[in-house]
């Protein structure tokens, strides 16, 4: 069974139109959820961590929320530059960790 | 800053080779992981270690082993290199349960 479920795979936006990526979990206790951002190449550059349903995190065009259920990525007025692949993870109160296999986007000029 | 560094950036065996993959962070942290990384598989956990010569075997550990001599230290080992180790190798940091921090991965190709 899938613990963190990405969507879409993969996002093309046009510069400066905002969309939103998901992460959905199954996991029982959640301890954490993460934001990763990974360029080709590279290893994932962390971005988010956010703790309890209701809290919010932001970073320049980047927007991380959080449900009981979910996790969404805002990304506002895109840029060329924030094309990159988004992962998404979350902790238990158990120290594990799962991974989603990510959401590519891509950013038009 | 967090700092996770990895012995190399790109590396090129030969079948049989014994491989040695090495990660260093500054952080103090308790928790390291070694993963690979493939095109459509995403992140897999090969093994991690909770403390200093600790170590539990991930989702993959065949073919692998590690060793964790000093907290900051935490060595991948490719006993008998195969082709179907190659893959870009990930290794990552954590305080117990928070996030991980990443370091820049090797690119390993076995040939």
């Amino acid at each position: 069974e899938d613990q963190v479920t990405q969507s879409p795979e993969a996002l093309r936006l046009q510069e400066g139109e905002s969309s939103s990526l998901n992460c959905s979990y199954t996991v029982s206790g959640l301890r954490g959820l993460f934001w990763y951002r990974q360029d080709p190449g590279k290893g994932p550059e962390f971005l988010f961590t956010l703790y309890s349903a209701g809290e919010e995190k932001e970073k320049e065009r980047l927007k991380a929320t959080l449900t009981k259920k979910e996790s969404f990525l805002h990304i506002t007025a895109p840029k060329p530059e924030d094309s990159a692949t988004y992962l998404c993870a979350v902790s238990d109160t158990g120290n594990q960790f799962y991974f989603g296999t990510g959401t590519s986007l891509t950013v038009i000029p | 800053d967090v700092k996770v560094t990895q012995s190399s950036r790109y590396l090129v065996k030969r079948t049989g080779e014994k491989v040695f993959l090495e990660c260093v962070q500054d952080m103090d942290h308790e928790n390291m992981f070694w993963y690979r990384q493939d095109p459509g598989l995403g992140l897999r956990l090969i093994y991690f270690s909770y403390d200093v010569k600790m170590k539990e075997k991930g989702d993959i550990p065949e073919g692998y082993s590690v060793s964790r001599e000093k907290k900051e230290r935490f060595s991948l080992i490719l006993e008998s290199a195969s082709t179907n180790q190659t893959s870009m190798y990930l290794c990552a940091s954590s305080s117990r349960g928070y996030e991980q921090y990443f370091g820049p991965g090797t690119r390993l190709t076995v040939t």
